[in-house]
C-alpha cells in the first residue's frame, strides 16, 4: 500500500522565520511527488517534482525531491501570517494521488 | 484556461437521505476526474477515480457511488446518507497523461444530521 508520512504534524512560527516541512513516501510506480497549500477551502497547487536534486522555487516557496531517499521538503522562507495553512504532499503512479496527513503551519505576527 | 465546478458549495442533510453532488470541468478533454472526502482535522481520503465516460474506479468501500455519464462530468450518488458520511468533498481533475498536477473545484461542505 502506498505510503506518505509528513512532519511535523504541526508548528508554530513568527513572522520573519524560515520553516523547513518533510514528506517522505513509499509508493508503487512513483511517477511525481507534488506539494498544495490548504486554507480552509480546496487545496491550491504549489509544486510537481518528478527530478532529483532540482529545486523548485516559487517566491518565498522552495522544493526539492530526493528519489533515492524517497523524501522532499518544502522550504518557506520570510514567513508571513498570509502562510499559516495545511501544507499537504502527495506522490502519484500512473492515475492516482497518495496524500500525506498534511502540517499545519501557525505564523504568528 | 481550464475551470472545475462544484455544487452545491454547502448541504445539510438528515440521515437517511439521498445524495446527489456534481462536478463540472471546463476547457479540457478527456481528463482524469476524482472524488476525494476529508473528514473534520483529516488528510484526503480518495473515493473514485474515473479516466474515461463510464469508467469507475473506487478505492473504498462505502454507500457511496459515482458516475461518470458525460466526459466532463462527474456525480457522487448515496442512495441513504450515513451520519459517517459528513465531510468536504472534492472533485479534482488532472490531464491524461503521467507527469501532470491534479486540481480541485471548490468543494462541497456536507453535513449529514
Amino acid at each position: 500500500e502506498d505510503k506518505v508520512v509528513q512532519s511535523p504534524l504541526s508548528l508554530v512560527v513568527h513572522e520573519g522565520d524560515t520553516v523547513t516541512l518533510n514528506c517522505s513516501y513509499e509508493v508503487t510506480n512513483f511517477r511525481s511527488l507534488l506539494w498544495y497549500k490548504q486554507e480552509k477551502k480546496a487545496p491550491t497547487f504549489l509544486f510537481m517534482l518528478t527530478s532529483s536534486g532540482i529545486e523548485k522555487k516559487s517566491g518565498r516557496l522552495s522544493s526539492i525531491l530526493d528519489k533515492k531517499e524517497l523524501f522532499s521538503i518544502l522550504n518557506i522562507t520570510a514567513t508571513q501570517t498570509g502562510d499559516s495553512a495545511v501544507y499537504l504532499c502527495a506522490v502519484t503512479n500512473d492515475y492516482k494521488l497518495s496524500f500525506g496527513a498534511g502540517t499545519t503551519v501557525t505564523v504568528r505576527a | 484556461s481550464q475551470t472545475i465546478h462544484q455544487w452545491p458549495a454547502t448541504l445539510v442533510q438528515p440521515v437517511g437521505s439521498p445524495l446527489s453532488l456534481e462536478c463540472t470541468v471546463e476547457g479540457t478533454s478527456n481528463p482524469n476526474l476524482y472524488w476525494y472526502r476529508q473528514a473534520a482535522g483529516r488528510g484526503l481520503q480518495l473515493l473514485f477515480y474515473s479516466v474515461g465516460i463510464g469508467q469507475i474506479s473506487s478505492e473504498v468501500p462505502q454507500n457511496l457511488s459515482a458516475s461518470r455519464p458525460q466526459d466532463r462530468q462527474f456525480i457522487l450518488s448515496s442512495k441513504k446518507l450515513l451520519l459517517s458520511d459528513s465531510g468536504f468533498y472534492l472533485c479534482a481533475w488532472r490531464k491524461t497523461g503521467t507527469y501532470y498536477e491534479q486540481y480541485f473545484g471548490p468543494g462541497t461542505r456536507l453535513t449529514v444530521t
